[in-house]
């Protein structure tokens, strides 16, 4: 079956743009994760939805960073006015429940570069 | 709080020779452990999985790893190399402090084998 899809793959925007990055999770899995990983460095946590809800937000670096799940599938993670120090890769995961551990699958990432 | 470590930032061994990727942790609970696999321009791919049963775990492609707690390490190994495990390698652990199922991952191992 399909795993976890990123569009775009690649994104170049302008410094103090705005950005929409989005992610199609496994069908059926309830639970989604957001991922920012910096070059050189692991991935770091931003957000995580059960379901549509958004159940911890802790990781996400500041205000300008916002994600949504509306229909509890698809999440959209939105950047505003962006800055040089948001290039990173961005994954989304997702997993069939969030609750103890189950596998997190990984989607192949999406490449931000702000100029 | 839950942390890893990985000792290296890069291993490099010839094919046919064994692999020995460190990784040390930090929990205050009993911790789930992991070890990832990102090939270039690919998805994160889960390796294998310690989550308190038994200490010597094996994955997948021949790749094997031993929760030892007297030491807190968890260290990847395979005995023999192939070109193909040329890829960087993350150390995880699971976070019990934030939402449920979040990971902590290391800044990551690259490794190269040379034939």
């Amino acid at each position: 079956g399909a795993g976890v899809s990123q569009t775009p793959s690649n994104k170049v925007t302008e410094k103090g743009k705005y950005v929409e990055l989005r992610c199609d999770p496994i069908s059926g899995h309830t639970a989604l994760y957001w991922y920012r990983q910096s070059l050189g460095q692991g991935p770091e946590f931003l957000i995580y939805f059960q379901g549509t809800g958004a159940a911890d937000d802790s990781g996400l670096p500041n205000d300008r960073f916002f994600a949504v799940r509306p229909e509890g599938s698809v999440s959209t993670l939105k950047i505003q006015r962006t800055e040089r120090g948001d290039s990173a890769v961005y994954l989304c995961a997702s997993s069939s429940s969030g609750r103890g551990y189950n596998e997190q699958f990984f989607g192949p990432g999406t490449r931000l570069t702000v100029l | 709080a839950q942390s890893v470590t990985q000792l290296d930032s890069h291993v490099s061994v010839s094919e046919g020779t064994p692999v020995l990727l460190r990784c040390n942790y930090s929990s205050s609970y009993s911790p789930s452990l992991f070890w990832y696999v990102q090939h270039p321009n690919k998805g994160l791919q889960l390796l294998l999985k310690y989550t308190s049963a038994a200490t010597l775990v094996k994955g997948i492609n021949g790749f094997e790893a031993e929760f030892k707690k007297s030491e807190t390490s968890f260290h990847l190994t395979k005995p023999s190399a192939h070109m193909s495990d040329a890829a960087e390698y993350f150390c995880v652990v699971l976070n019990y402090g934030g939402s449920q199922g979040n990971l902590i991952f290391g800044k990551g191992t690259k490794l190269s084998v040379k034939p």
